[in-house]
């Protein structure tokens, strides 16, 4: 799996859009672009996923570069309970493979008031 | 409502004491999987099931064991926990193909004494 880049923290105003980057400047073209997050000491939660073309869902957008070496999720009205730990991860999926996940340390988006 | 459950959520138990930690998914999912979470180490894999009757080792599988009998339920058992089985658990779930695209339970956490 390609190795990304997430900052660390970032804060985002209730309600505004949240914006979360992530870098992954090594990924191959049959790789794709995975995001979770995890709210403090639950179950990590899928949020959406993309090979190269923008997604959206109804809990957020992904905007995937053309040249495929970054990526942002936005949530587009962040609210209180979206403070969380955000994960982008860079993976194969193969049937019959192991679809065993490695989070990074991820953005810690705190959502204020 | 599609879900992952776990249970028992928080466990309490003393050394050399068995104990099963149970999984169930009600989507029909073939790929299901145990984590471990712990402080600074982030998600590390237990084991894995690709089907029923199909279990595999994942990245720490030592003092632990699972089975799969029927495809909703995979329990993880601890025939003689030991204080550094301390930790957050977390089962998932996915489907074979897409498996990245995972559901997580919410999680037991495990104090061993």
């Amino acid at each position: 799996d390609a190795k990304t880049t997430q900052p660390t923290s970032m804060d985002c105003a209730e309600g505004r859009a949240a914006n979360l980057p992530c870098n992954h400047s090594t990924i191959s073209g049959n790789e794709y672009v995975y995001w979770y997050r995890q709210i403090h000491s639950q179950g990590p939660q899928y949020i959406i996923h993309g090979l190269k073309n923008n997604e959206t869902n109804e809990m957020a957008s992904l905007i995937i570069t053309e040249d495929r070496k970054s990526s942002t999720l936005i949530l587009p009205h962040a609210t209180l309970r979206d403070t969380a730990v955000y994960y982008c991860i860079v993976r194969v999926d193969s049937g019959g493979s192991n679809y065993k996940l490695t989070f990074g340390k991820g953005t810690l988006l705190t959502v204020n008031p | 409502e599609a879900q992952v459950t776990q249970n028992p959520r928080y466990l309490i138990t003393v050394t050399g004491k068995k104990l099963t930690v149970t999984c169930s998914q009600n989507m029909n999912h073939e790929y299901m999987s145990w984590y471990r979470q712990d402080p600074g180490l982030g998600l590390r894999q237990i084991y894995y099931s690709m089907n029923v009757e199909v279990t595999d080792k994942g990245d720490v599988p030592e003092g632990y064991k699972v089975s799969r009998k029927e495809k909703r339920n995979f329990p993880l058992i601890l025939e003689s926990p030991s204080p550094n089985q301390t930790s957050l658990y977390f089962c998932a779930s996915s489907f074979w193909t897409g498996g990245s695209e995972q559901y997580f339970g919410p999680g037991t956490r495990l104090t061993v004494t």
